[in-house]
């Protein structure tokens, strides 16, 4: 089975643009949930989304959204860019189910870097 | 609120050494407990995890058991390995489907 894939791994860009990532989840996954790693920091949540709705958000401004598609796979937008959105960001997958708890998959993240 | 605090690293081990890396927790409910590491490069991958109280989650020599009591999950191995360089994450999640809360990582390397 494929693991989670995200793209592209490293960008750069200036303070105002807007920037999509992009995260194809594990197969057999339904859910996925993306992460802001700050440098030296843990993962903090931004939000998930599960059956192409946001199912859950962390303490981000309405300028991080998102997408999830049929297939799974999730886009991470952000607009009007700030140097502290400078960060990995991690896109994580899991089958959402009843019992017992969810274990993330992850990818290798997308670096960004705002100017 | 809901929280996970690490020991501060960065921790330098020789070879064969025993380590230990604290994690407390602060948690409004009943949470699941998770180490994850992460190799340079690359995404997060699970380690070990625990679901309740008194269980220990054990994997490639690492255990922690879930000690509801002093709110800890402190990570052990009995003798590193220089492979076992990396930062480890302890985190919580309080059920089902639910955001994950991370420390903020503690950067082990082992000499050899």
């Amino acid at each position: 089975e494929t693991g989670v894939t995200q793209s592209p791994t490293h960008l750069i860009k200036t303070r105002g643009q807007q920037v999509t990532l992009r995260c194809s989840s594990q197969s057999g996954h339904n859910t996925v949930s993306w992460y802001q790693q700050a440098l030296g920091q843990g993962p903090q949540f931004i939000f998930q989304y599960y059956r192409e709705e946001e199912n859950g958000r962390g303490n981000f401004p309405p300028r991080f959204s998102g997408l999830q598609f049929p297939n799974y796979s999730s886009e991470l937008n952000v607009n009007a860019l700030e140097l502290d959105d400078s960060a990995l960001y991690l896109c994580a997958s899991f089958l959402q189910s009843v019992s017992g708890a969810n274990v993330l998959t992850f990818g290798a993240g997308s670096r960004l870097t705002v100017l | 609120g809901n929280s996970v605090t690490q020991m501060e690293g960065p921790v330098t081990l020789s070879e064969e050494a025993f380590l230990t890396i604290n994690c407390t927790y602060t948690a409004t409910g009943y949470p699941s407990l998770f180490w994850y590491v992460q190799y340079p490069g690359e995404g997060l991958q699970l380690l070990l995890k625990a679901t309740k109280a008194d269980d220990k989650g054990s994997n490639k020599g690492f255990e922690a058991t879930y000690r509801k009591e002093t709110t800890s999950f402190h990570l052990e191995k009995g003798s590193v390995q220089v492979s076992d360089s990396a930062v480890y994450f302890c985190a919580l999640t309080l059920m089902t489907g639910n955001q994950f809360y991370f420390g903020t990582g503690t950067s082990l390397t082992v000499i050899p």
